[in-house]
């Protein structure tokens, strides 16, 4: 059984119209991130929540948001797409450890600006 | 400073035959967690495998196996008998404390296809 689903797995917006990407996990876990990944590249953290305290990547932009209601979802909204924000966005959860625990990822929402 | 490196954009290997990937990492912190993922093109990604930085013995999980060498911060991920099914992309990533959250550092992934 899928233990962090992402919904929907294929969006497809305008140029400028804002989207909503959603994550939920059944694990439990007190991290959880958000990456962008484009083509044949690795992917690269925007944001992570630990429990409810919010962490923004120094180099992310204004225009990528999240929230996270309760422990179970997260979501990335994209206030005002452009066509470089085309990607595949890749929810994880994690516990924290000092060894790092093992990163969970969803199947990914690939996203078209059109 | 680039935490993680691999060499090989891409990789062919022999169905059946085993593949070893190549992983460096750079980091200072005694405690940390080294993984390996793949990438199919649906673009899920999926856990391989992990070594602990104090784990004596090398992770092994069926197929796969990581030769993790401390000294040179290397942890090369190897493939035995390799399947179609092995053709993706593989990241290795390093997972260390960072203000009391673990931070992932993804390798620029190695391309793996299996001939028949």
């Amino acid at each position: 059984d899928a233990m962090v689903i992402q919904n929907p797995r294929y969006q497809v917006t305008q140029f400028g119209k804002p989207v909503t990407l959603s994550c939920s996990q059944t694990l439990n876990h007190n991290v959880m991130y958000w990456y962008q990944q484009k083509s044949s590249q690795a992917p690269k953290l925007l944001f992570h929540y630990y429990d409810k305290d919010f962490n923004n990547e120094a180099d992310t932009p204004d225009n990528f948001q999240s929230r996270r209601p309760n422990t179970s979802f997260c979501f990335l909204d994209i206030r005002s797409p452009g066509l470089g924000d085309a990607a595949m966005y890749l929810c994880a959860t994690s516990r924290v450890s000092k060894w790092g625990n093992i990163q969970y990822f969803g199947a990914g929402t690939r996203l078209s600006v059109l | 400073a680039q935490k993680i490196t691999q060499t090989q954009p891409g990789m062919f290997v022999q169905e059946k035959e085993a593949v070893t990937l190549d992983c460096t990492y750079d980091t200072s912190d005694p405690s940390y967690g080294l993984f390996w993922y793949k990438q199919p093109s649906s673009g899920e990604m999926i856990f391989l495998i992990y070594q602990g930085s104090y784990d004596q013995q090398n992770a092994t999980e069926g197929r796969y196996s990581l030769n993790f060498q401390k000294a040179r911060k290397s942890a090369n991920l190897v493939i035995s008998a390799s399947q179609l099914g092995d053709s993706a992309m593989y990241f290795c990533a390093m997972s260390d404390l960072v203000d009391n959250f673990n931070k992932f550092y993804f390798g620029s992934g190695t391309k793996l296809n299996v001939k028949p």
